[in-house]
């Protein structure tokens, strides 16, 4: 168990739905990952909130958003869902201060678009 | 920005083989490298990591290499065991920069048979 909590497990929704996926991070961790893992595609980077500001965005879709709240807990939205966008979703954290860049994931939130 | 390439995409040892990941990376800056071990409905799990300031780091059973030359890095796994099957994904990352962004290779599924 990494500490860090994602839900819902399993998610199936239509096209042209939205829907929001929720992390908890390890406790005392400030920053918060979001990854997207497509057959095939790896592991996609998508934003870094760190202590509820944004860090850095990788190849994140505008229909895509996300936040982190003052009690640490991060959101990703995703909104006007296609087909594309089904795939295993992603949250890590990482611990604040020090050195380290070891990230602790979640077990994801599978969603399904049909 | 940062693209990670990793090869094989998947990888059939015999138990007690060696096994070899290779990953290279575009942006010459960064100088973080974890490696990463998914099991099946798992998330990822940091197993070594190493920084640019070495050349090889050692964990048991498991090394990694880097020549930043050449911007490329390996994984080595001896002896495998069957549980080591998993998918292995490399990394790439600044320190500098808060380690704002982790971009993963496509990953490796290691399958090794008894």
């Amino acid at each position: 168990d990494s500490g860090v909590t994602q839900t819902p497990k399993h998610l199936i929704t239509a096209t042209g739905q939205r829907v929001t996926l929720r992390c908890s991070p390890r406790s005392g961790d400030l920053s918060v990952y979001w990854y997207q893992q497509s057959l095939d595609q790896g592991l996609q980077f998508l934003i870094h909130y760190y202590n509820g500001e944004e860090r850095a965005k990788g190849n994140i879709l505008e229909r895509f958003s996300a936040q982190q709240f003052p009690d640490l807990h991060s959101e990703l939205n995703l909104s006007s869902l296609e087909l594309g966008d089904s795939a295993l979703y992603f949250c890590a954290s990482r611990p604040w201060g020090g050195d380290t860049g070891e990230l602790f994931f979640g077990e994801g939130s599978r969603l399904t678009v049909l | 920005g940062e693209n990670v390439e990793q090869h094989p995409s998947t990888l059939s040892v015999q138990e007690g083989d060696s096994a070899v990941i290779k990953c290279t990376y575009s942006d010459s800056a960064s100088n973080y490298f974890p490696w990463y071990k998914q099991e099946l409905g798992k998330g990822p799990q940091l197993i070594i990591d190493i920084r640019s300031n070495v050349g090889e780091k050692k964990d048991q059973r498991i090394a990694v290499t880097l020549n930043k030359t050449a911007k490329h890095f390996s994984l080595h796994i001896t002896e495998t065991q069957p549980e080591d099957s998993a998918v292995y994904f490399c990394a790439a990352s600044k320190t500098n920069t808060g380690f704002q962004k982790l971009v993963f290779g496509t990953g490796t599924r290691l399958l090794v048979s008894p």
